[in-house]
């Protein structure tokens, strides 16, 4: 499967632990979005990158969340000191160049803080 | 700022009857328009789109046509089969990069 990878695909977490959650794009791609959703909300846009940049992360919380794409390996979104409102499933999309809208998503993972 | 407001689910629907999801937008300038589909255990992925008003996107026998006057891109497909079964979500971008994505519909298709 060539797709977009994420895992885990499901991570429980007790507050104040931290979770790693990574995603490897579709094969060629160099541009990686994460997308939070939480229950009963849509979709929403935390952080673009590029390899080993950080173009846009703007819909990111300002504290205890951190995002990178280094240059060998996937992309890791880190959130620390885990709280009960961070869970939710976080999914990576990748594309080719810089997104007109067309992502490929993975299948996302989805924290639980316990 | 840009939104999207779809369709509440759960829908159940019988096979082959007609399926309507509802999408209504507010965005600034001229957005593009998208449904992207989460079939179960699947990453979303592209149904349809489409980028300016009156143009119509059609795949797998769904169709969606951008309806400036109204705001609205709401789904359709004449008869559902038990393999449509998923979560739509309507979505849009606009000047940028960030897709804005609605709540997303549950629909479930019975034999």
């Amino acid at each position: 499967n060539a797709g977009v990878m994420q895992n885990p695909r499901h991570l429980v977490r007790r507050r104040g632990q931290e979770a790693r959650l990574r995603c490897s794009p579709m094969k060629g791609h160099s541009h990686v979005y994460w997308y939070r959703q939480l229950p009963e909300e849509g979709l929403k846009f935390m952080v673009y990158l590029q390899k080993e940049n950080i173009i846009d992360e703007s819909g990111m919380p300002k504290e205890r969340f951190s995002a990178e794409f280094p240059k060998e390996g996937p992309s890791i979104l880190r959130i620390q000191q885990v709280v009960r409102g961070d869970s939710a499933a976080y999914f990576c999309a990748s594309s080719g160049a810089r997104s007109t809208g067309e992502l490929f998503f993975g299948e996302g993972s989805r924290l639980t803080v316990l | 700022g840009n939104s999207v407001t779809q369709m509440e689910g759960p829908v159940t629907l019988s096979e082959e009857a007609f399926l309507t999801i509802n999408c209504t937008y507010t965005a600034t300038g001229y957005p593009s328009l998208f449904w992207y589909v989460q079939y179960p255990g699947e990453g979303l992925q592209l149904l349809l789109k489409a980028t300016k008003a009156d143009d119509k996107g059609s795949n797998k026998g769904f169709e969606a046509t951008y309806r400036k006057e109204t705001t609205s891109f709401h789904l359709e497909k004449g008869s559902v089969q038990v393999s449509d079964s998923a979560v739509y979500f309507c979505a849009l971008i606009a000047n940028d990069y960030k897709l804005s994505f609605g709540a997303g519909t549950t629909v479930t298709v019975r034999a």
